[in-house]
């Protein structure tokens, strides 16, 4: 089970970028990384995924240094709306595991 | 639109019950998922099925049963034997890597 390890929560103003770190130490060499963001009493959504370096969208980026082991979602110029709470998953989808995830609050 | 429909949103049971979740997807994915949350809470797998006619026992499997006669369809049955069942649950199916979620049933017990 690829568990994976992030801060429970974080507070940001509206405006700021905001980076979560996720620790992943016994990634798998065929694992990706997947970030997905969850609304009260909402299915999570799918936000990025990646595997090695840097991937960006139209709404984050995701940094992955090169030994994997860890990785970091980047939400640009976070609004109010972006309060959520964001789950970093790794390997396959049965063998997810989602935690806590990291609740991010934007003040205004 | 292609999605992922769960029903009811709002579901009560009575102790000794057995309940029914319904979840249809449109999206022609082989692989289906059902998953419990708690308040607060990250999500736990129940369940999940790669194929028809096929599923497998997640991490907290106890209390529930599935079934896959369509590839369409995964309801998930809350039985009797699941003392604990107030939740939010949780549909999904697979393309690839990527998850896509339902959006959500709440079971209580009254």
């Amino acid at each position: 089970l690829a568990k994976t390890t992030q801060p429970i929560s974080m507070d940001s103003y509206e405006g700021q970028e905001v980076n979560i770190t996720c620790s992943h130490n016994n990634i798998a060499t065929n694992d990706y990384i997947t970030w997905y963001q969850q609304f009260p009493s909402q299915g999570p959504r799918f936000i990025i995924q990646g595997y090695k370096t840097k991937v960006t969208n139209e709404v984050a980026s995701l940094f992955i240094p090169a030994d994997r082991k860890s990785s970091t979602l980047s939400l640009p110029r976070v609004s109010l709306s972006d309060t959520a709470v964001y789950y970093c998953l790794v390997g396959e989808v049965h063998k997810f595991y989602f935690g806590s995830g990291t609740k991010l609050n934007v003040k205004p | 639109d292609g999605g992922i429909t769960q029903s009811p949103k709002y579901l009560f049971r009575k102790e000794g019950q057995n309940v029914t979740l319904s979840c249809e997807q449109n999206l022609n994915h082989d692989a289906m998922y059902w998953y419990r949350q708690d308040p607060g809470q990250g999500l736990r797998l129940i369940y999940y099925s790669q194929i028809v006619n096929d599923f497998q026992k997640g991490d907290i499997a106890e209390g529930y049963s599935v079934s896959r006669e369509k590839k369409e369809s995964f309801p998930l049955t809350v039985t009797s034997a699941q003392k604990n069942p107030t939740a939010f649950y949780l549909c999904a199916s697979t393309a690839g890597n990527t998850i896509y979620f339902g959006e959500g049933s709440w079971l209580t017990v009254v």
